[in-house]
């Protein structure tokens, strides 16, 4: 069983520019979450999804960000004019219900 | 919202010796607590997590207790070994999915 899959690994964006980050449960698994990290930081929590819902989105940014998961294909995180600031590494993790969330190897984008 | 406060930072042990974490928590409503290790660049894996009906738990060489009167939680790793050198989160959560992070402890393990 294949666990979540993210990609791309790394991101570099130049300021301005749109970011999409992408996210694979693993199988069996209808819930996914959005995390961002920053360096030597704990994670903040960003989105909670189920396929075709946002159930939570309070840890999301008002502007620039918004995240899907549609019935079909993995979950994205959309970042539109990305700045300096969104440099992070963003984590996705799924689980099949409440309670245990495993998390992808993440994607560390890079604003230049 | 749920603030997790984690203790210490950073943390060195000598092989064989035992490593305790400290985490507390705002919320008193938070019943589920997971402890996740990331080793550099990689991933957080959830190594192990207790609910608040639980007091203690534990895995091998990991334990994990829980006092929910003074709203505290702790990792325990005993007989540390060199692949036990990470970064280690705590976390609580008041609705079963959202997760609030401590900062992270760095262990390391002296051979």
């Amino acid at each position: 069983n294949a666990g979540v899959m993210q990609n791309p690994r790394h991101l570099v964006r130049r300021r301005g520019q749109e970011a999409r980050l992408r996210c694979s449960p693993m199988k069996g698994h209808s819930h996914v979450y959005w995390y961002r990290q920053l360096p030597e930081e704990g994670l903040k929590f960003m989105v909670y999804l189920q396929k075709e819902n946002i159930i939570d989105e309070s840890g999301m940014p008002k502007e620039r960000f918004s995240a899907e998961f549609p019935k079909e294909g993995p979950s994205i995180l959309r970042i539109q004019q990305v700045v300096r600031g969104d440099s992070a590494a963003y984590f996705c993790a799924s689980s099949p219900g409440p309670w245990e969330q495993y998390f992808g190897p993440g994607t560390r984008l890079t604003v230049t | 919202g749920e603030n997790v406060e984690q203790h210490p930072s950073t943390l060195s042990v000598q092989e064989g010796d035992s490593a305790v974490i400290k985490c507390t928590y705002s919320d008193s409503a938070s019943n589920y607590f997971p402890w996740y290790k990331q080793e550099l660049g990689k991933r957080p894996q959830l190594i192990i997590d207790i609910r608040s009906n639980v007091g203690e738990k534990k895995d091998q060489r990991i334990a994990v207790t829980l006092n929910k009167t003074a709203k505290h939680f702790s990792l325990h790793i005993t007989e540390t070994q060199p692949e036990d050198s990470a970064v280690y989160f705590c976390a609580a959560s008041i609705n079963d999915y959202k997760l609030s992070f401590g900062a992270g402890t760095t262990v390391t393990v002296r051979a």
